[in-house]
Protein backbone atom coordinates (compact mmCIF):
# COMPACT_ATOMS: atom_id res chain seq x y z
CA UNK A 1 0.00 0.00 0.00
CA UNK A 2 1.11 3.45 -0.87
CA UNK A 3 2.00 5.66 1.99
CA UNK A 4 3.51 9.08 2.72
CA UNK A 5 5.33 10.35 6.05
CA UNK A 6 6.18 13.86 6.61
CA UNK A 7 7.98 13.09 10.14
CA UNK A 8 7.84 16.85 10.81
CA UNK A 9 4.80 18.43 12.62
CA UNK A 10 5.70 22.00 13.09
CA UNK A 11 9.12 23.94 11.67
CA UNK A 12 9.36 27.56 12.88
CA UNK A 13 12.11 29.72 11.50
CA UNK A 14 13.29 33.45 10.93
CA UNK A 15 12.88 35.12 8.02
CA UNK A 16 15.40 35.42 5.64
CA UNK A 17 17.02 31.15 6.81
CA UNK A 18 16.81 28.27 4.75
CA UNK A 19 14.53 25.41 5.56
CA UNK A 20 13.83 22.10 4.12
CA UNK A 21 10.85 19.79 4.45
CA UNK A 22 10.86 16.35 4.54
CA UNK A 23 9.02 13.53 2.75
CA UNK A 24 9.59 9.55 2.43
CA UNK A 25 6.96 7.61 0.62
CA UNK A 26 6.57 4.33 0.01
CA UNK A 27 4.87 2.23 -3.09
CA UNK A 28 5.19 -0.87 -4.86
CA UNK A 29 4.50 0.48 -8.11
CA UNK A 30 7.73 1.64 -10.79
CA UNK A 31 5.76 4.41 -11.88
CA UNK A 32 4.61 7.13 -9.90
CA UNK A 33 4.25 10.89 -9.37
CA UNK A 34 5.09 12.95 -6.50
CA UNK A 35 3.27 16.39 -5.85
CA UNK A 36 4.09 19.24 -3.29
CA UNK A 37 1.11 21.37 -1.97
CA UNK A 38 0.39 24.35 0.59
CA UNK A 39 -2.48 24.91 2.18
CA UNK A 40 -2.33 28.83 3.65
CA UNK A 41 -3.91 29.70 6.58
CA UNK A 42 -6.89 30.73 4.27
CA UNK A 43 -7.36 27.05 3.72
CA UNK A 44 -6.84 26.24 0.18
CA UNK A 45 -4.85 23.83 -1.71
CA UNK A 46 -2.25 25.52 -4.07
CA UNK A 47 -0.04 23.05 -6.29
CA UNK A 48 3.47 23.52 -6.03
CA UNK A 49 5.04 20.87 -8.36
CA UNK A 50 4.21 16.91 -9.95
CA UNK A 51 7.46 14.97 -10.72
CA UNK A 52 7.39 11.42 -12.03
CA UNK A 53 8.81 8.39 -11.00
CA UNK A 54 11.19 8.57 -14.03
CA UNK A 55 12.59 12.15 -13.57
CA UNK A 56 15.04 12.39 -10.86
CA UNK A 57 16.53 16.11 -11.58
CA UNK A 58 16.46 18.31 -8.98
CA UNK A 59 14.21 21.11 -9.63
CA UNK A 60 14.46 24.98 -8.63
CA UNK A 61 11.77 26.97 -8.92
CA UNK A 62 12.48 30.33 -7.78
CA UNK A 63 13.28 30.28 -3.96
CA UNK A 64 11.60 26.63 -4.23
CA UNK A 65 13.89 23.62 -5.08
CA UNK A 66 12.89 19.99 -5.05
CA UNK A 67 15.77 17.17 -4.24
CA UNK A 68 13.77 14.06 -5.20
CA UNK A 69 16.00 10.61 -4.38
CA UNK A 70 14.89 7.26 -5.44
CA UNK A 71 17.10 5.53 -3.61
CA UNK A 72 16.09 6.48 -0.48
CA UNK A 73 12.51 7.10 -1.73
CA UNK A 74 12.27 11.00 -0.51
CA UNK A 75 11.49 13.92 -2.32
CA UNK A 76 12.41 16.77 -0.39
CA UNK A 77 11.35 20.47 -0.66
CA UNK A 78 13.57 23.09 0.18
CA UNK A 79 12.57 27.08 0.68
CA UNK A 80 15.78 29.75 -0.07
CA UNK A 81 15.49 32.45 1.99
CA UNK A 82 11.96 32.20 3.86
CA UNK A 83 9.48 35.08 3.83
CA UNK A 84 6.42 35.72 6.13
CA UNK A 85 4.31 34.63 3.25
CA UNK A 86 5.61 30.97 3.31
CA UNK A 87 3.86 30.06 6.38
CA UNK A 88 1.35 27.30 5.95
CA UNK A 89 1.02 23.67 6.09
CA UNK A 90 3.22 21.69 3.38
CA UNK A 91 1.91 18.55 2.31
CA UNK A 92 3.87 15.79 0.30
CA UNK A 93 1.38 13.63 -2.05
CA UNK A 94 1.98 10.35 -4.00
CA UNK A 95 -0.22 9.29 -6.68
CA UNK A 96 0.37 5.25 -8.16
CA UNK A 97 0.45 4.27 -11.66
CA UNK A 98 1.13 6.26 -14.96
CA UNK A 99 -2.66 7.42 -15.43
CA UNK A 100 -2.88 11.48 -14.48
CA UNK A 101 -6.14 10.08 -13.43
CA UNK A 102 -4.90 8.11 -10.35
CA UNK A 103 -5.88 9.33 -6.84
CA UNK A 104 -3.34 11.65 -4.28
CA UNK A 105 -2.60 9.61 -0.94
CA UNK A 106 -0.97 12.58 1.28
CA UNK A 107 1.32 12.80 4.19
CA UNK A 108 0.20 14.66 7.54
CA UNK A 109 1.81 17.58 6.44
CA UNK A 110 4.09 20.21 8.37
CA UNK A 111 3.45 22.95 9.43
CA UNK A 112 5.80 26.08 8.64
CA UNK A 113 5.88 29.46 10.42
CA UNK A 114 8.09 32.25 9.54
CA UNK A 115 8.33 34.75 12.32
CA UNK A 116 9.84 38.33 11.00
CA UNK B 1 -8.20 30.77 -8.65
CA UNK B 2 -8.42 27.02 -9.90
CA UNK B 3 -11.26 26.94 -11.49
CA UNK B 4 -12.94 24.40 -9.16
CA UNK B 5 -15.69 25.97 -7.08
CA UNK B 6 -17.92 25.06 -3.83
CA UNK B 7 -20.56 25.44 -2.54
CA UNK B 8 -21.50 26.59 -0.15
CA UNK B 9 -18.46 27.70 1.78
CA UNK B 10 -19.12 26.82 5.64
CA UNK B 11 -22.25 24.76 6.63
CA UNK B 12 -22.76 24.28 9.96
CA UNK B 13 -25.85 21.58 11.28
CA UNK B 14 -27.05 19.03 13.50
CA UNK B 15 -26.42 15.51 14.33
CA UNK B 16 -27.99 12.99 12.62
CA UNK B 17 -29.23 15.87 9.65
CA UNK B 18 -28.42 15.31 5.90
CA UNK B 19 -26.42 17.41 3.41
CA UNK B 20 -25.27 18.15 0.43
CA UNK B 21 -21.75 19.89 -0.86
CA UNK B 22 -21.78 20.57 -4.56
CA UNK B 23 -18.70 20.97 -6.86
CA UNK B 24 -18.35 22.45 -10.66
CA UNK B 25 -14.89 21.15 -11.92
CA UNK B 26 -13.01 23.34 -14.24
CA UNK B 27 -14.09 23.70 -17.50
CA UNK B 28 -13.25 20.14 -19.48
CA UNK B 29 -12.11 18.42 -16.59
CA UNK B 30 -13.97 15.18 -16.98
CA UNK B 31 -12.65 13.32 -13.03
CA UNK B 32 -13.84 14.95 -9.59
CA UNK B 33 -12.33 13.93 -6.96
CA UNK B 34 -13.40 14.43 -3.40
CA UNK B 35 -11.56 14.23 -0.40
CA UNK B 36 -11.71 15.09 3.16
CA UNK B 37 -9.54 17.06 5.91
CA UNK B 38 -9.94 16.38 9.43
CA UNK B 39 -8.19 17.09 12.14
CA UNK B 40 -7.60 13.35 13.23
CA UNK B 41 -7.60 11.74 10.02
CA UNK B 42 -5.68 14.12 7.84
CA UNK B 43 -6.31 14.93 4.07
CA UNK B 44 -7.87 11.31 2.67
CA UNK B 45 -9.50 11.19 -0.72
CA UNK B 46 -13.12 9.57 -0.40
CA UNK B 47 -14.14 9.06 -3.83
CA UNK B 48 -13.35 9.66 -7.42
CA UNK B 49 -15.65 9.86 -10.98
CA UNK B 50 -14.61 10.06 -14.48
CA UNK B 51 -17.31 11.46 -17.19
CA UNK B 52 -20.27 10.32 -14.51
CA UNK B 53 -18.79 6.73 -13.88
CA UNK B 54 -17.44 6.02 -10.21
CA UNK B 55 -13.56 5.29 -10.71
CA UNK B 56 -12.13 4.88 -7.70
CA UNK B 57 -13.65 4.44 -3.47
CA UNK B 58 -11.47 5.19 -0.57
CA UNK B 59 -12.44 5.75 2.94
CA UNK B 60 -15.80 6.83 2.13
CA UNK B 61 -17.99 5.74 4.97
CA UNK B 62 -21.78 4.18 4.14
CA UNK B 63 -22.92 7.27 4.83
CA UNK B 64 -21.64 9.67 2.70
CA UNK B 65 -22.50 9.12 -1.23
CA UNK B 66 -21.65 11.07 -4.62
CA UNK B 67 -22.75 11.56 -7.55
CA UNK B 68 -21.36 13.31 -11.12
CA UNK B 69 -24.26 14.77 -13.36
CA UNK B 70 -24.10 14.50 -17.11
CA UNK B 71 -22.97 18.42 -17.02
CA UNK B 72 -19.85 17.09 -14.73
CA UNK B 73 -20.84 18.59 -11.62
CA UNK B 74 -20.76 16.40 -8.73
CA UNK B 75 -22.34 16.41 -5.22
CA UNK B 76 -21.69 14.35 -2.28
CA UNK B 77 -24.15 13.48 0.59
CA UNK B 78 -23.38 13.19 4.00
CA UNK B 79 -26.34 11.65 5.97
CA UNK B 80 -26.72 10.75 9.73
CA UNK B 81 -24.42 13.10 10.25
CA UNK B 82 -22.08 12.95 13.46
CA UNK B 83 -19.58 15.12 15.67
CA UNK B 84 -16.52 13.14 13.91
CA UNK B 85 -17.97 14.51 10.55
CA UNK B 86 -16.76 17.63 10.95
CA UNK B 87 -13.98 18.56 8.38
CA UNK B 88 -13.00 20.50 5.42
CA UNK B 89 -13.79 18.90 2.00
CA UNK B 90 -12.64 19.38 -0.73
CA UNK B 91 -13.40 18.91 -4.54
CA UNK B 92 -10.58 18.48 -6.81
CA UNK B 93 -10.54 18.02 -10.88
CA UNK B 94 -8.23 16.59 -13.10
CA UNK B 95 -6.97 17.11 -16.78
CA UNK B 96 -4.64 14.17 -16.78
CA UNK B 97 -2.11 16.25 -15.13
CA UNK B 98 -2.46 17.77 -11.81
CA UNK B 99 -5.09 17.74 -9.57
CA UNK B 100 -6.75 21.41 -9.07
CA UNK B 101 -8.74 22.14 -5.75
CA UNK B 102 -11.67 23.95 -5.19
CA UNK B 103 -11.71 26.29 -2.08
CA UNK B 104 -13.46 23.62 0.30
CA UNK B 105 -16.41 23.45 2.12
CA UNK B 106 -16.12 23.89 5.74
CA UNK B 107 -18.87 21.04 7.93
CA UNK B 108 -19.41 21.72 11.48
CA UNK B 109 -21.49 19.21 12.92
CA UNK B 110 -23.31 20.44 16.67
Amino acid sequence: AQKVTQAQTEISVVEKEDVTLDCVYETRDTTYYLFWYKQPPSGELVFLIRRNSFDEQNEISGRYSWNFQKSTSSFNFTITASQVVDSAVYFCALSEGDSGYSTLTFGKGTMLLVSP
Amino acid sequence: DSGVTQTPKHLITATGQRVTLRCSPRSGDLSVYWYQQSLDQGLQFLIQYYNGEERAKGNILERFSAQQFPDLHSELNLSSLELGDSALYFCASSDNNEQFFGPGTRLTVL
